[in-house]
């Protein structure tokens, strides 16, 4: 089957780095994928790994290891606003997404 | 604001009826996609059409439907109405054909089946 495994909490302080790591089984896999939900929203691109190594957006990094099938993303700086869920996603011929990972950042 | 549009926002019907939820795709975006979420089971695609031919099916039920039309916008269609089928549902759309692209999200239509 086609599973993608991540942290269900993560809790971290303001201006502190985390990690959110993602374990994937997938067939067809081209890609690792991350987006953003806040509650009651909907879920928002922040990046995409085609390649192995570490793609950098701003405050946000996304590091994919195909060898490892092994995927994270990085948080740094925290702040407030980015208490959210966060999911990986596979890119096979559809989009399968993670379990989810709950990050709470406290002041 | 993604720039992709859904209506209803909210949906509140019976066991045994029929929904037609509608998407919009952000201007110039020729891929739509469908998802489910769910508390227990996440976040589900569901199917993808591309500039009207559909593409790829995940776990769509045989009661629920899809189209795209010529200008671009997509409905689905979720009949026989189970207390189960109460969630968000969710479309996307991209550029371009592929998951490797970026996917936009619409704001949602919360269904909830009585």
């Amino acid at each position: 089957g086609q599973s993608l495994e991540q942290p269900s909490e993560v809790t971290a302080v303001e201006g502190a780095i985390v990690q959110i790591n993602c374990t994937y089984q997938t067939s067809g896999f081209y890609g690792l994928s991350w987006y953003q939900q806040h509650d009651g929203g909907a879920p928002t691109f922040l990046s995409y790994n085609a390649l192995d190594g570490l793609e950098e957006t701003g405050r946000f990094s996304s590091f994919l290891s195909r060898s490892d099938s092994y995927g994270y993303l990085l948080l740094q700086e925290l702040q407030m606003k980015d208490s959210a869920s966060y999911f990986c996603a596979a890119n096979t011929d559809k989009l399968i997404f993670g379990t989810g990972t709950r990050l709470q950042v406290f002041p | 604001d993604s720039g992709v549009t859904q209506t209803p926002k909210h949906l509140i019907t019976a066991t045994g009826q029929r929904v037609t939820l509608r998407c919009s795709p952000r201007s110039g975006d020729l891929s739509v996609y469908w998802y489910q979420q769910s508390l227990d089971q996440g976040l589900q695609f569901l199917i993808h059409y591309y500039n009207g031919e559909e593409r790829a099916k995940g776990n769509i039920l045989e009661r629920f439907s899809a189209q795209q039309f010529p200008d671009l916008h997509s409905e689905l269609n979720l009949s026989s109405l189970e207390l189960g089928d109460s969630a968000l549902y969710f479309c996307a759309s991209s550029a371009r054909d592929g998951t490797g692209w970026a996917q936009y999200f619409g704001p949602g239509t919360r269904l909830l089946v009585l």
